[in-house]
């Protein structure tokens, strides 16, 4: 079983559209990261969320953190093709702070 | 470099043989994890080294598998009888201070085809 739960695993969306994707668990988490792969490569960090209820902008993507550090989301506004890739969501936890991460969602933005 | 390096970059490997595959983390991080990613797929975690403490082992898929981290640095994780199952994407990530929820640094993966 998936400690992180995220959906939806697959979106694909005209160029100009809204989207979300959300990332959940029954567990509380230290912090939670949000990281985007794009095929060949390894993730690479677009955040990280620390504080329950917190709100970060970046340009047009916008993470919130729960407030009870259990789930998170990622809005993506007005959608571009070079947002395509792979999201994923990332929660430390436990000692030592080890990161764990959800299945992914794959985004295909169509031009 | 500066990156985490992963070697080699694509192994094929006939069933039954053992593999190893290698991870150079940035020079510093304490903390080294090895993930599995099938294609398309989210990663699944194998193993956690953070400094001098024992590793977290709990994702590690069977006894078939193990790693060690040599003088906290390089890291090797090898495969033992291997299963066309363990075919993946095998991405190693490090950090400096998880503790402070720090950013991980992936290595490009060593791509794992068992025939």
């Amino acid at each position: 079983t998936q400690l992180l739960e995220q959906s939806p695993q697959f979106l694909s969306i005209q160029e100009g559209e809204n989207l979300t994707v959300y990332c959940n668990s029954s567990s509380v988490f230290s912090s939670l990261q949000w990281y985007r792969q794009e095929p060949g490569e390894g993730p690479v960090l677009l955040v990280t969320v620390v504080t329950g209820g917190e709100v970060k902008k970046l340009k047009r993507l916008t993470f919130q953190f729960g407030d009870a550090r259990k789930d998170s989301s990622l809005h993506i506004t007005a959608a571009q093709p070079g947002d395509t890739g792979l999201y994923l969501c990332a929660g430390a936890y436990g000692y030592g702070n080890k990161l764990v991460f959800g299945a992914g969602t794959i985004l295909r933005v169509k031009s | 470099g500066a990156g985490v390096s992963q070697s080699p970059s694509n192994k094929v490997t006939e069933k039954g043989k053992d593999v190893e595959l290698r991870c150079d983390p940035i020079s510093g991080h304490t903390a080294l994890y090895w993930y599995r990613q099938s294609l398309g797929q989210g990663l699944e975690f194998l193993i956690y080294f953070q400094g001098n403490s024992a590793p977290d082992k709990s994702g590690l898929p069977s006894d078939r598998f193990s790693a060690e981290r040599t003088g906290g640095s390089v890291s090797t994780l090898t495969i033992q009888r291997t299963q066309q199952e363990d075919s993946a994407v095998y991405l190693c990530a490090s950090s400096s201070q998880p503790e402070s929820a720090t950013e991980a640094f992936f290595g490009q993966g060593t791509r794992l085809t068992v025939v």
